[in-house]
């Protein structure tokens, strides 16, 4: 059974541009989240999704940031205007459920790099 | 604020001996707590999970203590194997909010 897989594995960008990141969570599994994880920390909550929708998006740092997952399944984070400090490697994850005690999976992630 | 902190960057142990891992946090609303294990190039991955209504939880050679009042949890492995040697992250979860705080890390080597 294939776990989550995140496309692609590495972005490099220039300052200013517009990136998508794609997250494939493990079939069936309903609930998604997005992590950010700069260099020497853990990873940091943005967004996760119950099906279509985004239950929590709080830890999106300011609206560059954009993610949907428009038919429950497959997700995309999407950065406006790239800086340099979005650096970062970008982690999904999914679990069956949104109840706390359902472990997440998690994806090998997307490392970005802003120029 | 950082609510989840590991002081340690990095622990070096035997083969064979114990490797103690800690995790001390600052909201006292956080009452689920897990361990996470990442080798290079790879997300995290689950290792065990506590309650805050227990103050132990034991599986194999992982054991993670919890202490309340201390606000302090630590990950046990005991022995220690060279396959170990990965970076560890804990995560407290306030479960009515749903989302996972992490803390920076670390990087367990275990030595042959």
């Amino acid at each position: 059974g294939a776990g989550v897989s995140q496309t692609p594995s590495n972005k490099v960008t220039e300052k200013g541009k517009y990136v998508e990141l794609r997250c494939d969570p493990i079939s069936g599994h309903t609930a998604l989240y997005w992590y950010r994880q700069s260099l020497g920390q853990g990873p940091e909550f943005l967004i996760y999704f119950q099906g279509t929708g985004a239950a929590d998006d709080s830890g999106l740092p300011n609206d560059r940031f954009f993610a949907v997952r428009p038919e429950g399944s497959v997700s995309t984070l999407k950065i406006q205007r790239t800086e340099r400090g979005d650096s970062a490697v970008y982690l999904c994850a999914s679990s069956l459920g949104l109840a706390y005690n359902n472990e997440q999976f998690f994806g090998p992630g997307t490392r970005l790099t802003v120029l | 604020d950082q609510q989840v902190k590991q002081n340690s960057p990095s622990l070096s142990v035997q083969e064979g001996r114990i490797s103690i891992l800690n995790c001390d946090y600052t909201n006292s609303m956080f009452d689920y707590f897990l361990w996470y294990k990442k080798y290079p190039a790879e997300g995290p991955t689950f290792l065990i999970s506590i309650s805050s209504i227990k103050d132990k939880n034991e599986d194999g050679r992982f054991t993670v203590f919890l202490n309340k009042s201390a606000k302090h949890l630590s990950l046990h492995i005991v022995p220690s194997q060279p396959g170990d040697s990965a970076v560890y992250f804990c995560a407290a979860i306030e479960t009515n909010a749903g989302k996972s705080t992490f803390g920076d890390g670390t990087t367990l080597t275990v030595k042959p």
